[in-house]
C-alpha cells in the first residue's frame, strides 16, 4: 500500500452543490496531482501543486480548483457540480529522484452527482 | 509527452507469463516509459519504469527496444490477481503528471 491517503472514499452531492476532496502525500513528497476517471476511461489530469503553487493544469473549467498545504497535503474543489462530474477522483504525490519521478496514486474517491 | 498505443485487452492463462505490448514510436529522449495498472476501481498501481534499459523489479519486467519505438511489461507467472488495466506511460521528467490512455485490459484465466 502506498502512503498516500484520499477522504472521503465515497461522496453524493446534488448539481449545484460545491465539493471538498483531501490528499494526504506519502512522506518526502512535495508534488501532489489530481486525476479525473470517469466510468471506462483512463485518468485525466486536472493540476498539479508543487509547494504550494498550481504548477500545470489540464482541459478543466475553472470552478475545479485546489490548494496544497505547508505539509504538502492537498484539497480538491468543485463548485456547481454537474452531473457529469461524476467519477472517480484520483490523487498522486510524487517526488523526482535520480532515476525518474517516483509517484504514488491514492484509492481515490468516488463522486456521484445527482 | 508521448502517445503510446496498446491493444485493448488480452488473455494469459494462469502460471504462464503475460506480455503486454506498448507502442511510442514519438518517445523524445528523455521520456521514461512508466508502467501502472488499476484493478477494478482502486487507484493505479506503479509497476515499473525505465528509459533505456531492461528492468527487472519484484513485479515484472520491462524490456524496451533499442530504438525506444515499444516495449514489452512482463508479468513472469500471471495470477488471477493480476487481472486488472494495464497503461504504458510515455513520462517527461521534468513534469510530473502523467497521461493515461486507454489501457490493456489484462485477463488472467485459470
Amino acid at each position: 500500500e502506498t502512503g498516500v491517503t484520499q477522504s472521503p472514499t465515497h461522496l453524493i452531492k446534488t448539481r449545484g452543490q460545491q465539493v471538498t476532496l483531501r490528499c494526504s502525500s506519502q512522506s518526502g513528497h512535495n508534488t501532489v496531482s489530481w486525476y479525473q476517471q470517469a466510468l471506462g476511461q483512463g485518468p485525466q489530469f486536472i493540476f498539479q501543486y508543487y509547494r504550494e503553487e498550481e504548477n500545470g493544469r489540464g482541459n478543466f473549467p475553472p470552478r475545479f480548483s485546489g490548494l496544497q498545504f505547508p505539509n504538502y497535503s492537498s484539497e480538491l474543489n468543485v463548485n456547481a457540480l454537474e452531473l457529469d462530474d461524476s467519477a472517480l477522483y484520483l490523487c498522486a504525490s510524487s517526488s523526482r529522484t535520480g532515476s525518474g519521478t517516483e509517484a504514488f496514486f491514492g484509492q481515490g474517491t468516488r463522486l456521484t452527482v445527482v | 509527452d508521448a502517445k503510446t498505443t496498446q491493444p485493448p485487452s488480452m488473455d494469459c492463462a494462469e502460471g504462464r507469463a503475460a506480455n503486454l505490448p506498448c507502442n511510442h514510436s514519438t518517445i523524445s529522449g528523455n521520456e521514461y516509459v512508466y508502467w501502472y495498472r488499476q484493478i477494478h476501481s482502486q487507484g493505479p498501481q506503479y509497476i515499473i519504469h525505465g528509459l533505456k534499459n531492461n528492468e527487472t523489479n519484484e513485479m515484472a519486467s520491462l524490456i524496451i527496444t533499442e530504438d525506444r519505438k515499444s516495449s514489452t511489461l512482463i508479468l513472469p507467472h500471471a495470477t488471477l490477481r493480476d487481472t486488472a488495466v494495464y497503461y504504458c506511460i510515455g513520462h517527461l521528467y521534468n513534469f510530473n503528471k502523467f497521461y493515461f490512455g486507454s489501457g490493456t485490459k489484462l485477463n488472467v484465466k485459470p
